[in-house]
């Protein structure tokens, strides 16, 4: 079975400061990971991905998440927020051995950036 | 050829009312998921299918919940006898990969919106 947890179900930071969202995960095999970005009425954007390559993966918008494996972690940073960065933010967890590729979301973070 | 495209964008039942959601997905995506999304949740996952083929209805919350994709490409998901509890975002999303590294990478589409008085 796959878990995932998002801690802080709202993020606030200042325009120009550091965006950390955070992501645990649970996962019986070696996971896919994903974030995702959702503007209102709209659908889930892909941020970036993890498929155990590289640790530490580079998105869209300036985004980056590290797999951490020992700390069963993949949290997205960005170095400067931006005003168009306020979004509701999901961490996904895939298996795709076992199940095709489904999903398992997170509950989601609602990131707002103050001017 | 855009991305993947859902209707009706919103959808207002009666209680005990009929609902079919259509879903378009990317031509020549393998793969499409339906996702049901709750106010303040994440999605969570409803079915798969791979082509025609329904592999996996794990996540049907219940036998009033039916998709089916018969040619392969469009999805209709429906529900029967809608309750207030069925109401939700219903996102669909579609792949080309049908397993792990041959680019897995989901693309949704932006939901339809059921609110069921």
């Amino acid at each position: 079975a796959q878990s995932v947890t998002q801690l802080g179900s709202h993020v606030s930071v200042s325009e120009g400061a550091l965006v950390l969202l955070r992501c645990n995960y649970s996962s019986s095999v070696p996971p896919y990971l994903f974030w995702y970005v959702q503007y209102p009425n709209q659908g889930l954007q892909l941020l970036l991905k993890y498929t155990s390559a590289a640790t530490l993966v580079k998105g869209i918008n300036g985004f980056e998440a590290e797999f951490k494996k020992s700390e069963t972690s993949f949290h997205l940073t960005k170095p400067s927020a931006h005003m168009s960065d306020a979004a509701e933010y999901f961490c996904a967890v895939s298996d795709f051995d076992t199940n095709a590729g489904k999903s398992t979301f997170g509950d989601g973070t609602t990131l707002t950036v103050k001017p | 050829g855009a991305g993947v495209s859902q209707s009706p964008r919103y959808k207002v039942a009666k209680r005990g009312q009929d609902v079919a959601l259509r879903c378009d997905p990317i031509s020549g995506h393998v793969s499409l998921f339906w996702y049901q999304q709750a106010l303040g949740q994440g999605p969570e996952f409803l079915t798969y299918f791979q082509n025609e083929a329904q592999l996996d209805k794990s996540g049907l919350p219940s036998d009033r919940f039916f998709a089916e994709r018969p040619e392969g490409s469009v999805s209709t998901l429906k529900i029967q006898r809608t309750q207030q509890e069925d109401s939700a975002v219903y996102l669909c999303a579609s792949s080309h990969a049908v397993r792990a590294g041959k680019g897995n990478e989901q693309f949704f589409g932006p939901g339809t919106r059921l609110t069921v008085l």
